[in-house]
């Protein structure tokens, strides 16, 4: 069966610090990977998404990127932290190569605070 | 733009009876439809989907209804638990294209004791 990992859990950063989250899936192959922010009591904001190894697709202009190193690996970055990037960050994978209408499954996510 | 949006943005059941919730979408392309639930603290959970070839479809204690005539779609929960406790999110899309699924905001259900 297929798993989705992201850590760290929660993560606590100061103003103008860098960020690295990280996001494995196990258990297919050529997923397609998303990365949604989700502020608090809202909905989720699609950040970016990934139908292959180094393609990137950016959803909305913001200080983040988004990289591709492996099949199974997506990392969200960004090289300084605003107050704004706080919120619960979480990536997602769905089955269909190229297609984004098949049901996506989500990690755990990432709890960020930016002080 | 399109959006999918939801009826009530709380909703609160007694332990034991029946919850609906309700999502409106505004495409009416759409024929794709996902229901997640959002438990606090954790990523959302898929719960069930439907296509629009069909108006019902049954899971373990959830059925989802479609009415493509008014755009309307449904949860449907019964004898909600505790554990039901959470915020539930309807997404749509056009089967085989290339936009992204478009979530609604949420519905948080409450079970009371």
């Amino acid at each position: 069966s297929q798993t989705i990992h992201q850590w760290p859990a929660t993560l606590v950063q100061p103003v103008g610090s860098p960020l690295s989250l990280e996001c494995t899936v196990e258990g297919t192959s050529n997923p397609n990977l998303y990365w949604y922010r989700q502020a608090a009591g809202r909905g989720l904001q699609l950040l970016f998404y990934s139908v292959g190894i180094g393609q990137i697709s950016s959803e909305v202009p913001q200080n983040l990127s988004a990289s591709r190193p492996q099949d199974r690996q997506f990392i969200l970055s960004s090289k300084k932290l605003l107050l704004s990037d706080s919120g619960f960050y979480l990536c997602a994978w769905s089955g269909v190569a190229g297609a984004h209408t098949d049901t996506q499954y989500f990690g755990p996510g990432t709890r960020l605070t930016v002080l | 733009g399109e959006s999918v949006g939801l009826h009530l943005p709380t909703l609160s059941v007694q332990e034991g009876d029946n919850s609906i919730i309700n999502c409106a979408y505004s495409n009416s392309a759409s024929d794709y439809f996902i229901w997640y639930k959002q438990e606090s603290g954790k990523g959302p959970q898929f719960i069930i989907d439907i296509r629009s070839n069909m108006d019902k479809r049954q899971g373990q204690r959830v059925t989802v209804l479609l009415n493509k005539t008014v755009k309307h779609l449904s949860l449907q929960i019964a004898a909600t638990q505790p554990g039901d406790s959470a915020v539930y999110f309807c997404a749509e899309n056009i089967w085989g294209s290339a936009r992204q699924l478009t979530f609604g905001s949420g519905t948080q259900l409450t079970v009371l004791p």
